[in-house]
């Protein structure tokens, strides 16, 4: 099994509508990320979180919230999508080495 | 600021030639980690390496290697080799002390039978 798993994996939206991602991890590890990847740009931060009472804005947490329901799980929210939000949306976790280690990431359309 | 610079947008090789992918990062700290992520077409994210900043010692990894320069702000990855597998978009990464992981912006590596 993947120690970084997302759900929904791809997901269709309207304008407006609310919608969340999740992600869990089974690596034990206290720090998740969300980044969204857009054609050119790379990964952008969104949030972050070293642990489960610790959340932080990234460089474009505009329009998004998070939550941090256990050491293990890690949601993101567009309470009001907008089609801009269309992108590739990935969760991460690291250890205190740093490496970042991803998952397979949600594919998300906003019409 | 930290920032990292992959210069080139996209690379076409043919298959088992040698390929260098770029990358120049900034930042103040003394302590801190640089990465390289692997894309390939099917989106997800692989890591490949991890490099901390007091360690210049170059890496090779079967047929990738990796030189890290301080005096030049560099970490480049060579394949060698290459083949029609390793056709990806390669990310370098910096985390310094913000905890953050900045990414460049990717170069796409195209190997042609």
């Amino acid at each position: 099994d993947a120690d970084v798993t997302q759900t929904p994996r791809n997901r269709i939206t309207k304008t407006g509508k609310r919608i969340m991602l999740e992600c869990s991890q089974t690596k034990g590890h206290d720090r998740m990320y969300w980044y969204r990847q857009d054609p050119g740009l790379g990964l952008r931060l969104i949030y972050y979180s070293f642990d489960v009472k610790d959340i932080n804005k990234g460089e474009i947490s505009d329009g998004y919230s998070v939550s941090r329901q256990a050491q293990a799980k890690f949601s993101l929210s567009l309470e009001s999508a907008i089609p801009n939000q269309t992108a590739l949306y990935f969760c991460a976790t690291s250890d205190s080495q740093e490496t970042q280690y991803f998952g397979p990431g949600t594919r998300l359309l906003v019409l | 600021a930290q920032k990292v610079t992959q210069a080139q947008t996209e690379i076409s090789v043919v298959e088992k030639e040698d390929v260098t992918l770029d990358c120049v990062y900034e930042t103040r700290d003394t302590t801190y980690y640089l990465f390289w992520y692997k894309q390939p077409p099917s989106g997800e994210l692989v890591f490949l390496i991890r490099r901390n900043s007091f360690d210049e010692q170059n890496e090779i990894s079967g047929r990738y290697s990796w030189n890290f320069q301080k005096s030049t702000s560099s970490f480049n990855f060579t394949i060698t080799a290459s083949q029609v597998v390793d056709s990806a978009v390669y990310f370098c990464a910096l985390v310094d002390s913000s905890y953050k992981l900045i990414f460049g912006s990717g170069t796409r590596l195209l190997v042609r039978p």
